[in-house]
This record gives structure tokens, sequence and C-alpha cells, in this order.
């Protein structure tokens, strides 16, 4: 069954340093997209980025990055020069293939707070 | 360019009555789901839909129904609310491709009391 877990409930992290969010995943199938979203405490769902299964290079957007690790089965984002307006929570993402009906389930989130 | 739209944005329901929660997009997205977002468990799905006609359940489908006549238009129904029901409910679509993102409602506030 699909499962994505999230184990850091809440991250501090200095103004102007880099962090990684935690997330791992497990599927059987061979075909999934893995996604990061942001959510500012205003509540909308921001897309971050995203991570194909069969993707042979890391994802990257702006100051975002995702450590892609597919033995491991871990899609750990890295958001580099942390600034205010990226304490939000954190939302990881998987969606499988055919087989998993394109469903997309999430992790119980991380929340980022930075620190001036 | 409305995108997702739900309504409404908070509501306030007792204990047994029913509604429906209105979920709308017009980008002509195959793909559309419900979440439910609780405090420390992250959004759960619900129901999810990838074509008019076609529905299936999520994590989490028990007390809720959907159905999906028109492509844009996916209904969350509470057939008997409870308070365990209460939380923040987001409707999300997508064109149903692997990579591209969803696109989410504002969410709807629900409190049953």
């Amino acid at each position: 069954a699909q499962k994505i877990t999230q184990t850091q409930p809440g991250m501090f992290v200095q103004e102007k340093e880099a962090v990684t969010l935690d997330c791992t995943y497990d599927t059987s199938d061979p075909s999934y997209g893995l996604f990061w979203y942001k959510q500012p405490s205003s509540g909308e769902m921001i897309f971050l980025i995203y991570q194909g299964s069969y993707d042979q290079q890391n994802a990257t957007e702006g100051r975002y990055s995702l450590n892609f690790q597919k033995a491991r089965k871990s899609a750990n984002l890295v958001i580099s020069a942390s600034q205010l307006g990226d304490s939000a929570m954190y939302f990881c993402a998987m969606r499988e293939g055919r087989t998993g009906g394109f469903k997309t389930i999430f992790g119980a989130g991380t929340r980022l707070f930075v620190k001036a | 360019n409305a995108g997702v739209t739900q309504t409404p944005k908070f509501q306030v329901l007792k204990t047994g009555q029913s509604m429906t929660l209105q979920c709308a997009q017009d980008m002509n997205h195959e793909y559309m789901s419900w979440y439910r977002q609780d405090p420390g468990m992250g959004l759960r799905l619900i129901h999810y839909s990838v074509g008019a006609g076609i529905t299936d359940q999520g994590e989490v489908p028990n007390g809720y129904n959907v159905s999906r006549s028109t492509t844009e238009d996916f209904p969350l129904r509470l057939l008997s609310a409870a308070p365990s029901q209460t939380s923040v409910y987001f409707c999300a679509s997508s064109d149903g491709r692997m990579n591209t993102e969803a696109f989410f409602g504002q969410g709807t506030r629900l409190t049953v009391v």
C-alpha cells in the first residue's frame, strides 16, 4: 500500500541557512511521482517541486531541491538560504501510476520555523 | 481564471445533519479529489475521481459520498454529520499526468457540534 512518512513534526532554521525536510515513501508501483507542497498560515496549498520515479537527476526549482534516493525510498526537500517567508507547513506527497489509480497521498507534514 | 472553487468557506453543522460541499474547476481536469486536514495528520484522501462517472475511495471514505456527473464538478456529501468530521476539507484537481501538480481550492472549515 502507498505510504508517505514525514518524521519531523517541527524544524527550526536560522535565516539564510539551508534546511532539509525528510520524507520517506513506500510503494510497489514502479511509476510514481513525488511532490512537495507548502502551506503558509493562510491555508492555501502551494506546489514547490516534483520528482518522477524514472528521473535520473534530482529536481531543482530555485531555492528548492529534492534529494531523491530511490533505493532508500527517500525524497528529502532542501531549502537553501532560508527566508522568514519560508515559515510554513511543508507536505510531501506521492502519486502512483495507473496501477495505483493516479491517486495522491500526503504525509503528516513538517512545520518549519525560520528564525531571524 | 478561477481554478478550483470550493463553497462554502465555513460551515457549522449539528450532529446528524447532512450537507454537500461543492467543488468546481474550470481547467478541464480529469482528476479530482477530496482531502480532509486534521492537526498532526496532514491531508488524508477521502474520495477521488479519474473522470466523469468514475469515482473511487481513498484512505478515509466512511461517512462521505461523492459523484462526478460532469468534468467540472465533484461534490462531497456528508450523510449524517458527526463531531469526528470536524476538519478542513480541500478539493484538488489535476490533469491526470504524472508530473503535473494538483491545484487546490481554498478549503472549507467544517465544524460539527
